[in-house]
């Protein structure tokens, strides 16, 4: 079983939409959560992060984490074409909090 | 303030020569992360670094690989008689603490 498992999509959606990203963990002592944004031949950067059961709002985007289904979801509201990305879970831990094990990621298109 | 500097972008070795991939973390950092991704797959940690010190080097393949901080100058990734199987994204992150920074932009490696 993969630490992290995601949908590899790809997912499409409409301008205006909203896109949920899911991803569970296998891992039950794992501590922290985080969603990169990657764009094609870039490098990940960082849009969110969660440590705590329940959601986290932060502009278009929210995470949510249900611990006790090991399950973590990023909601992007108000979908923009400029959000067509892949979209990486990663999960710590906590042995080494810089050492994350990254999802395949979910490809997501908005398409206008 | 730059971010984290990696070079080469491109590199492209012939099978069993040697990769050397630098990376500059940004000013003030001593943490370094080096992640690879392989094509279709996800980023896989490789190794943490502070300065003068290897911390965590789990994620390295046991043969060819190295890893150094030194006190002065560049973090450098380094790959022996490399294979085709080592052509992937090379991404390196800095932090000012132990957890995760940003990603610099990578090297990629393609061995022909």
């Amino acid at each position: 079983q993969k630490e992290v498992e995601q949908n590899s999509g790809p997912l499409s959606v409409p301008e205006g939409a909203i896109a949920s990203l899911n991803c569970t963990y296998s891992d039950r002592g794992s501590q922290s959560f985080f969603w990169y944004r990657q764009y094609s031949g870039k490098s990940p950067e960082l849009i969110m992060f969660i440590y705590s059961n329940g959601d986290k709002e932060d502009g278009r985007f929210t995470a949510q984490l249900n611990k006790a289904s090991q399950y973590v979801s990023l909601l992007i509201r108000d979908s923009q074409p400029s959000d067509s990305a892949t979209y990486l879970c990663a999960v710590n831990r906590g042995s080494t909090l810089g050492r994350l094990y990254f999802g395949r990621g979910t490809q997501l298109t908005v398409w206008p | 303030n730059a971010g984290v500097m990696q070079n080469p972008r491109h590199l492209v070795r012939r099978r069993g020569q040697e990769a050397r991939l630098r990376c500059s973390p940004m000013k003030g950092h001593s943490h370094v992360y080096w992640y690879r991704q392989l094509p279709e797959e996800g980023l896989k940690f490789m190794v943490y670094l502070q300065k003068e010190n290897i911390i965590d080097e789990s994620g390295m393949p046991k043969e060819r690989f190295s890893a150094e901080f030194p006190k002065e100058g560049p973090s450098i990734l380094r790959i022996q008689q490399v294979v085709r199987g080592d052509s992937a994204a090379y991404f390196c992150a800095s932090s000012p603490g132990r957890g995760l920074g940003a990603f610099g932009s990578g090297t990629r490696l393609t061995v022909v």
